[in-house]
């Protein structure tokens, strides 16, 4: 199946800092990107949806000031958390789609970020 | 997104077939209903998705009653490496743009040796 391969793993950061997130899909065009974050024992929720050349949409209650994403090319997406804070410590997750609306979506192996 | 219910956790013997079943009542005619599993500290990974009728492949079955409210993802030999939390999603095919899968709470499967 597809590969989507996130970078880093794992980060532990400073608060205040700002940390940025690769998604990449290795060997198919991803036209649209998903952000997830997930905390401990908790489900999956979806911040936003990036789409190829243009602005991300973000979820009801999730700062597009606070977390940039941008998905420059087909097959790179970002998650920048600006000056991060302990309360962003969490699991980020990426998925990646070609775009055609009726297949499977594949995810990335996850970051977990840890702001001291 | 129409919304989905499954039991929280379920056990399952190793060698058995674990049956995970979900409710999506509130179904619509032109949304899928897709299977995900998340190992611990990873990423999901897909199993399996259908539309109406009954579907298998390598790693599952899904079973979608005649009404659509109702599926059963079936793993035929349940293993260890089987344990996990199961996701039950409902997403609309829009043909044109990716559509998004917003996660329920999922099934924690437990398979005991």
């Amino acid at each position: 199946g597809a590969v989507v391969s996130q970078h880093p793993s794992r980060v532990i950061c400073k608060s205040g800092t700002s940390v940025k997130i690769e998604c990449r899909s290795l060997d198919f065009q991803a036209t649209t990107m998903f952000w997830y974050r997930q905390f401990p024992k908790q489900s999956l929720m979806l911040m936003a949806t990036s789409n190829e050349g243009s602005k991300a949409t973000y979820e009801q209650g999730v700062e597009k000031d606070k977390f940039l994403i941008n998905h420059a090319s087909l097959t790179l997406s970002t998650l920048t958390v600006t000056s991060a804070h302990p309360e962003d410590s969490s699991f980020y997750i990426c998925s990646a789609s070609v775009g055609r609306g009726d297949e499977k979506l594949f995810f990335g192996s996850g970051t977990q970020l840890s702001v001291l | 997104d129409a919304k989905t219910t499954q039991p929280p956790s379920m056990d399952c013997a190793e060698g058995r077939a674990a049956n995970l079943p979900c409710n999506h009542s509130t179904i619509s005619g032109n949304e899928y209903v897709y299977w995900y599993r998340q190992i611990h500290s990873q990423g999901p990974q897909y199993i399996i998705h259908g539309l109406k009728n009954n579907e298998t492949n390598e790693m599952a079955s899904l079973i979608i009653t005649e009404d659509r409210k109702s599926s059963t993802l079936i793993l035929p030999h349940a293993t260890l490496r089987d344990t996990a939390v199961y996701y039950c999603i409902v997403r609309v095919k829009t043909g044109s743009s990716a559509s998004k899968i917003i996660f329920g709470s999922g099934t924690r499967l437990s398979i005991r040796p």
